[in-house]
């Protein structure tokens, strides 16, 4: 079946621009998780849904960044008045329940210029 | 503090050869443990688990792990290196400390690099 998708697959913005990255998760997945890695890094956690609602936000940086997933599918991480220090490669993953291994799509770069 | 290490940024191996990734572990309580591998350009692909039971966990691609308890170890290894295994290796531990303690957190990787 189809894998993890996530679009788009390079987003050029500006600094203070606001971005929507969006993930469509595999089918009947119920947990869905934003990651971001940066250069050199292993990905770090931002959010996870488990259904609607988000059941752990600890990993989001600060209050310009908000995800949501309002029918239990897809979701859209988004991003107000971007800086510099936001590009990175944002990586969606679905699971199908918060003990399962979880799948990655092939994420979103992002440049803030 | 939850982590995990990875302490080679590069391995090098030749083709036929076998192979070993380090991966060591510091969690609180019993760890959930995982190996992923990514390609250039394409996302991170699960390759095994260590959950419970057998300390030897096998995977894809004739991958395999050794949990070791003692040693705070979960290196991968594969008896016979390929070519097209020349990739980027992250381990990854599950955060049970969170809100919902499901999160993952991951080494910085290992990238691996087989000649033939």
């Amino acid at each position: 079946g189809a894998g993890v998708s996530q679009t788009p697959s390079n987003k050029v913005t500006e600094k203070g621009k606001y971005v929507e990255l969006r993930c469509d998760p595999i089918s009947g997945h119920t947990a869905l998780y934003w990651y971001r890695q940066s250069l050199g890094q292993g990905p770090e956690f931002l959010i996870y849904f488990q259904g609607t609602g988000a059941a752990d936000d600890s990993g989001l940086p600060n209050d310009r960044f908000f995800a949501v997933r309002p029918e239990g599918s897809v979701s859209t991480l988004k991003i107000q008045r971007t800086e510099r220090g936001d590009s990175a490669v944002y990586l969606c993953a679905s699971s199908m329940g918060r003990d399962n291994e979880q799948f990655f799509g092939p994420g979103t770069r992002l440049t803030v210029l | 503090a939850q982590s995990v290490a990875q302490p080679e940024d590069q391995v090098n191996v030749a083709e036929g050869n076998p192979l070993t990734v380090k991966c060591t572990y510091s969690v609180s309580g019993n760890p959930y443990l995982f190996w992923y591998v990514q390609y250039p350009n394409r996302g991170l692909q699960f390759l095994l688990k260590y959950i419970t039971g057998d300390n030897l966990v096998k995977g894809s691609y004739g991958f395999e792990a050794e949990f070791n308890k003692s040693q705070t170890s979960f290196h991968l290894k594969k008896p016979s290196a390929l070519v097209s295994d020349s990739a980027l290796y992250f381990c990854a531990v599950r955060d049970r400390r969170g809100q919902a303690g499901t999160a993952l957190i991951f080494g910085k990787g290992t990238t691996l690099s087989v000649s033939s």
